[in-house]
């Protein structure tokens, strides 16, 4: 079955900063991996996605993601960490390539302190 | 182009009393997703559904609980005798139709409905 993983429930930035959220995924064929952005008592927004062609996937608001298959991994990145991306970040992976369900990691709370 | 809108956004109830959830998805799309969010934790897929199928209800609890997603109208998640263990925020995601995945992939999300269980 597929699933993603993301070992740190929270990780702590000083604004300014770089920011990595580690997502590791475990699939059989090929993945179809995506970033979601939750902010308090909102729903979920879509950050970035990748499917296929360039490892490094860029997105919403100045975030990226790098997909590393020898790693099984898909971090999230930002160069530069505003205070204003402190939020419940999601990885999810698709189920089957004929499918639009998601299944999602436990989340990483983001903090990040001026 | 409106979003995916779900209602009611805030939900109180008593144990043993019904409750039902209703989600519109975006304009164009005809497929949707049920979500469950307990109290810090990750999101948990309830049931798919088109129009008048249920496609995959593997996330859903035996008993209690039910989806539909008729013909006209929003698709409506209702959880029969509430239990404190119900409260949490139930999401509506939808996808466009078609019978292989959306060209953008993702899923569209609702604000979510807040279900609270005194």
């Amino acid at each position: 079955a597929q699933s993603v993983a993301q070992p740190e429930d929270q990780v702590n930035v000083a604004e300014g900063n770089p920011l990595t959220v580690k997502c590791t995924y475990s699939v059989s064929g090929n993945p179809y991996l995506f970033w979601y952005v939750q902010y308090p008592n909102r729903g979920l927004q879509f950050l970035l996605k990748y499917i296929t062609g360039d490892n490094l996937v860029k997105g919403s608001y100045g975030f990226e993601a790098e997909f590393n298959k020898s790693q099984t991994s898909f971090h999230l990145k930002k160069p530069s960490a505003l205070v204003s991306d402190s939020a419940l970040y999601f990885c999810a992976v698709r189920e089957s390539y004929n499918t639009d369900k998601l299944i999602f990691g436990t989340g990483t709370r983001l903090q990040v302190f001026p | 182009n409106a979003g995916v809108m779900q209602n009611p956004r805030h939900l109180v109830r008593r144990r043993g009393q019904e409750a039902r959830l209703r989600c519109s998805p975006m304009k164009g799309h005809s497929h949707v997703y049920w979500y469950r969010q307990l109290p810090e934790e990750g999101l948990k897929f309830m049931v798919y559904l088109q129009k008048e199928n249920i496609i995959d209800e593997s996330g859903m609890p035996k008993e209690r609980f039910s989806a539909e997603f008729p013909k006209e109208g929003p698709s409506i998640l209702r959880i029969q005798q509430v239990v404190r263990g119900d409260s949490a925020a139930y999401f509506c995601a939808s996808s466009p139709p078609g019978g292989q995945p959306s060209g953008t992939g993702e899923l569209f999300f609702g604000e979510g409905s807040r279900l609270t269980v005194l």
